[in-house]
């Protein structure tokens, strides 16, 4: 069966320091993997996409990258702030699959 | 156009009673999701529609469960006799057609339900 795994304890760091974040998958032949944010209480927002074809994707102070090989994706944040602390999540997906799966998610804590 | 809005936020419940949470999603989205959430988890699929149509249900929908998206447009998810493992945040994503473009999902604020 098709399973996603995210690190199941939470993060903790330390202000402007790089966090990162693991996600590893099995029986998925995915040609996009999303990464997303949620705050307690709230619905999950969208952050990167990145596709099976990239290795690396970047945005602002976000990296994500993604080895099919591994089956894995890494996602960093890099000068990580307080305000970074929440659940990131991770939704591989195979193509044209309709159906968005998450992983658990791994709560980041940021101490200032 | 304001984003995703379920409503409503809150419901509590006695066990044995119905409920039905309304989803409504960005206008011009033909993709419709649904999923149930609970402490620590990530959220889990419950079904999916296409315009009106709906393509997939997880086994998690149980026959207590009905969605329907009437007109494509706003959906509703209704539960019966309530039972309190049904206790979770239900979470409504709407997203354009993935066939001619992928994008984002974009997510409600969910639903509170507690099952006393």
């Amino acid at each position: 069966s098709q399973k996603i795994e995210q690190n199941s304890e939470a993060l903790n760091i330390q202000e402007g320091k790089t966090a990162t974040l693991t996600c590893n998958y099995t029986n998925y032949s995915p040609a996009y993997l999303q990464w997303y944010r949620q705050d307690p209480g709230r619905g999950p927002v969208f952050l990167l996409l990145i596709r099976e074809n990239e290795k690396e994707k970047r945005k602002e102070r976000l990296k994500v990258t993604f080895d099919t090989t591994l089956k894995q994706s890494l996602f960093h944040i890099t000068a990580s702030q307080p305000a970074d602390s929440a659940t990131y999540l991770c939704a591989p997906m195979n193509s044209g699959y309709s159906t968005l799966t998450f992983g658990k998610g791994t709560m980041l804590l940021v101490s200032p | 156009d304001t984003g995703v809005s379920q409503n409503p936020r809150h419901k509590i419940t006695k066990r044995g009673q119905n409920v039905t949470f309304r989803c409504d999603p960005i206008s011009e989205h033909n993709r419709l999701y649904w999923y149930r959430q609970t402490l620590g988890q990530g959220p889990e699929f419950l079904t999916y529609f296409q315009n009106e149509a709906q393509l997939e249900k997880s086994r998690l929908l149980s026959d207590r469960f009905s969605a329907e998206r009437p007109k494509g447009s706003f959906s509703t998810l209704e539960i019966q006799r309530t039972e309190q493992g049904d206790s979770a945040m239900y979470l409504c994503a709407s997203s354009p057609d993935w066939r001619e473009a992928f994008t984002e999902a974009f997510f409600g604020q969910g639903t509170r339900l507690t099952v006393v």
